[in-house]
């Protein structure tokens, strides 16, 4: 199926630098998840962002869902070590979650 | 504690051996799905149900079979494995209708050879 593509691919900053991943469609989307997957871990739902323009925070992370809902966005402000991970952008057909595309994620390195 | 249980969590086989890759769900989700995990590749839908007998091709179906007969498991099946099925694989679980997200289990990492 179509997928969403994330940019980048990979990140590395230096612990107490921001972050910003990138998840673009060229469809419209019904709505969009982001997961968190740590070194060795499994794909830990994080949030999904349903409506245009909306955007979600979450302590330091903060999801923007585009006007168009055919990109977002998770800004990290002040990263710390245990941001360290893959996170990935996932979209489902018709809002339901049978069939559900991942990005291929951006993964996030931070040096303390 | 609510978890989706995939056993085993390692597995070395040969080509050509059939397999079974168990999945459990203990929260009463209508939706399960199985994803495969490569390098540069991400995560992957191989097939996905939507309840008890209803099942689907996701992206990547090729080489595998899965049953839905009872709402909690999933097993996912590799009649004749290859050295290309070699990946991790991650089942996952999610409620009906929108707003949820899928829980995953741990995952399981299959070596054939």
């Amino acid at each position: 199926g179509q997928q969403v593509m994330q940019i980048p691919q990979y990140q590395h900053v230096q612990e107490g630098e921001d972050f910003t991943t990138y998840c673009n469609s060229s469809t419209t989307l019904s709505n969009i998840q982001w997961y968190k997957q740590r070194p060795g871990g499994h794909p830990v739902f994080l949030i999904q962002l349903v409506k245009s323009g909306e955007v979600k925070k979450q302590k330091r992370l903060t999801f923007q869902f585009g006007e168009a809902k055919k990109n977002s966005s998770l800004h990290i402000t002040a990263t710390q070590t245990t941001d360290v991970g893959t996170y990935f952008c996932a979209k489902n057909s018709g809002g339901s979650n049978y069939k559900l595309t991942f990005g291929k994620g951006t993964l996030l390195t931070v040096n303390p | 504690e609510a978890q989706v249980t995939q056993n085993p969590r390692y597995l070395i086989t040969v080509t050509g051996k059939k397999l079974t890759v168990t999945c459990s769900q203990n929260m009463n989700h209508e939706y399960m799905s199985w994803y495969r995990q490569d390098p540069g590749l991400g995560l992957r839908q191989i097939y996905y149900s939507m309840n008890v007998e209803v099942t689907d091709k996701g992206d990547v179906p090729e080489g595998y079979k899965v049953s839905r007969k009872e709402k909690r498991n999933f097993p996912l099946i590799l009649e004749s494995p290859s050295p290309n099925q070699t990946s991790l694989y991650f089942c996952a679980s999610s409620f009906s209708g929108g707003g949820y997200g899928y829980t995953f289990g741990s995952g399981t990492r299959l070596t054939v050879v």
